[in-house]
């Protein structure tokens, strides 16, 4: 069973559209953190969220923590090619345990 | 500053083989861990330590072992490859794990069982 669930698992639309991507899990978060991963590397951090209700926003994409810290939701305005990857939500810290455990993803692809 | 390092970048195996792969960061950083990647699956743990010297199981580590001897290098082994180990394998390493505490990932080994 995976301890993160993220929806849509594959995503495609045309340039200049807007989108939201979720990350869901039954355990309350101490923080969650989106990494995006492009063809043939490893995935970079995009943002870290720790406050229930958290909102941080990066250039055009928006990040939200849901307010039981149960949940976040990433929302891309205007979405460009160059947004085009792998978006991986990730946790860590889970009852007081070191590891840090991801989702399975969302695979995005902006058309031009 | 080259950051994470996996080595190799690719590798065909052939069943029952065994292979060692190399995972070297220079952050000075505690934490390291190992993925395996497969197509849909985002990244699942196999592996990881909390320090020089400790490694500890993470959800896939059934047919892999770990070592840390030195607090820079994390190796990964495989003693007897099967077919199902077929994935790319990506290292990371993290200074702690607090509170957003940022991952940095090496750019990944393919690996191909035959």
């Amino acid at each position: 069973t995976q301890l993160l669930e993220q929806s849509p698992q594959f995503l495609s639309i045309q340039e200049g559209e807007n989108l939201t991507v979720y990350c869901n899990s039954s355990s309350v978060f101490s923080s969650l953190q989106w990494y995006r991963q492009e063809p043939g590397e490893g995935p970079v951090l995009l943002v870290t969220v720790v406050t229930g209700g958290e909102v941080k926003k990066l250039k055009r994409l928006t990040f939200q923590f849901g307010d039981a810290r149960k949940d976040s939701s990433l929302h891309i305005t205007a979405a460009q090619p160059g947004d085009t990857g792998l978006y991986l939500c990730a946790l860590g810290g889970i009852q007081g345990a070191q590891k840090l455990v991801f989702g399975q993803g969302t695979r995005l692809t902006i058309n031009p | 500053n080259a950051g994470v390092t996996q080595t190799p970048k690719f590798r065909v195996l052939k069943t029952g083989q065994s292979m060692t792969l190399l995972c070297a960061q220079d952050m000075n950083h505690e934490y390291m861990y190992w993925y395996r990647q497969d197509p849909g699956m985002g990244l699942r743990l196999i592996h990881y330590s909390v320090g020089e010297g400790t490694t500890a199981k993470g959800e896939v580590p059934d047919g892999y072992n770990v070592s840390r001897l030195k607090k820079q290098n994390f190796l990964l082994g495989l003693e007897s490859a099967a077919p199902s180990q077929t994935s790319v394998y990506f290292c990371a390493s993290t200074p702690l794990r607090g509170r957003g505490t940022e991952a940095f990932f090496g750019q990944g080994t393919r690996l191909t069982v035959v």
